[in-house]
Formats: C-alpha cells, sequence, structure tokens
C-alpha cells in the first residue's frame, strides 16, 4: 500500500511569490490533515478535510493560505503571498476515519527568501 | 488546547538495552494518544496508539503506558537497537482528529 505522498520535497521561493504543495492520501482515507513545523516549533495542526469537505481550518494562520481537497482525493495548500514566517516543513497526514491513526507523509519543507 | 511536555530533550542508550520515553500532558480530557518516530529528512511513522479507557498497550518491542491520574505518557523500546534512532513524538488529542504534538525526544544508540 502506498503511504501518503507529499509534493515537492523542497521548495525556495522568494517573500510575495505564490505556492501550492500538493498531498495525495492513502487510498481509500477519507480524512486528510494539514500540519506544519516552523522553525524551533512543534509541529501544528492546520485544517482537517473529511472527503472534500472542510471540518476545522482552525489552525490555518491567516487568509494567505488556501487548501482545497476538490474531489475528496488529493489536496493542496497554496500560500498567497509567501511571507517569510512561512518557512518550515508542511506535513499532511490521512486516515481511514477520523478516529483512527492519522499516517504521515514526509513533508514540503518550504523555504521563504 | 492542549499542552504536551517531555521530560528529556534527548537521551543516549547503550545498544541492547531498554528505553523509556517520557510525556506530560495538561489537559485531562484528552482521550487519544500516539508515538511517532521521525528520522530525518522523513515524516513523522506511527508507532503506537492509546485511548483513555486503557492504562497499556503493547505492540512489537514497544510498550505505551498512560497513567492519566499524572497525566503522563511513556514510550518503552526493548532491546534498543541502533535503527532505533531518531526523534519521538507523543501526540494526543480529545476530539480524534486534531493532534497537539510535544516537542520530540532524540534517542540516540550506543553502539
Amino acid at each position: 500500500e502506498a503511504g501518503v505522498t507529499q509534493f515537492p520535497s523542497h521548495s525556495v521561493i522568494e517573500k510575495g511569490q505564490t505556492v501550492t504543495l500538493r498531498c495525495d492520501p492513502i487510498s481509500g482515507h477519507d480524512n486528510l490533515y494539514w500540519y506544519r513545523r516552523v522553525m524551533g516549533k512543534e509541529i501544528k495542526f492546520l485544517l482537517h478535510f473529511v472527503k472534500e469537505s472542510k471540518q476545522d481550518e482552525s489552525g490555518m494562520p491567516n487568509n494567505r493560505f488556501l487548501a482545497e481537497r476538490t474531489g475528496g482525493t488529493y489536496s493542496t495548500l497554496k500560500v498567497q503571498p509567501a511571507e517569510l514566517e512561512d518557512s518550515g516543513v508542511y506535513f499532511c497526514a490521512s486516515s481511514q476515519t477520523d478516529g483512527a491513526a492519522q499516517h504521515f507523509g514526509d513533508g514540503t519543507r518550504l523555504s521563504i527568501l | 488546547g492542549e499542552s504536551v511536555g517531555l521530560h528529556l530533550p534527548t537521551l543516549s542508550v547503550q545498544e541492547g538495552d531498554n528505553s523509556i520515553i517520557n510525556c506530560a500532558y495538561s489537559n485531562s480530557a484528552s482521550d487519544y494518544f500516539i508515538w511517532y518516530k521521525q528520522e530525518s529528512g522523513k515524516g513523522p511513522q506511527f508507532i503506537i496508539d492509546i485511548r483513555s479507557n486503557m492504562d497499556k498497550r503493547q505492540g512489537q518491542r514497544v510498550t505505551v503506558l498512560l497513567n492519566k491520574t499524572v497525566k503522563h505518557l511513556s514510550l518503552q523500546i526493548a532491546a534498543t537497537q541502533p535503527g532505533d534512532s531518531a526523534v519521538y513524538f507523543c501526540a494526543l488529542s480529545r476530539n480524534d482528529y486534531k493532534l497537539s504534538f510535544g516537542a520530540g525526544t532524540t534517542v540516540t544508540v550506543r553502539a
């Protein structure tokens, strides 16, 4: 079984540019989550999808971040415009149900210059 | 939100010995607890989980202990191997989806 895959693995962009991260969950997992870890901090929850619906986006930092999951399969997280403080590692996770263990991808390391 | 703390940020263990990694939490309403292992350049890898209606659960070479009275969680690794060197995170939730993570303990296995 393929795990959670994320693309790209690394992204380096300049402040003010736009970046889109992609996550493909484990096949059949309706629940998809985004987390991020900024330098020196703990991994923090961003949002949760059940199929194509956003269940909880309370962790999204501000309106420069937009997550979508059209069709309930893969998800994208767009940052527009990127700011320096957005640098960090963005993780995606998925689970079969919302009570099941979350399985993580290897993350996208985002660097804003 | 939940506050999750660790007792030690680093742990050095002799190969073959048992490892114990600890985690403390603040919210007594937390009902689901997970341990993850993260190797360099990888994402957190699920090790074992436990729900609040249990106080112990065992996996392959790993045991998780939950003490709800003192809000303490621990991960025990038996016969630690070099491949166990990694950062270990405890995570918890009280609603089955929004995980709160601790800062992580870096485990180094000495040959």
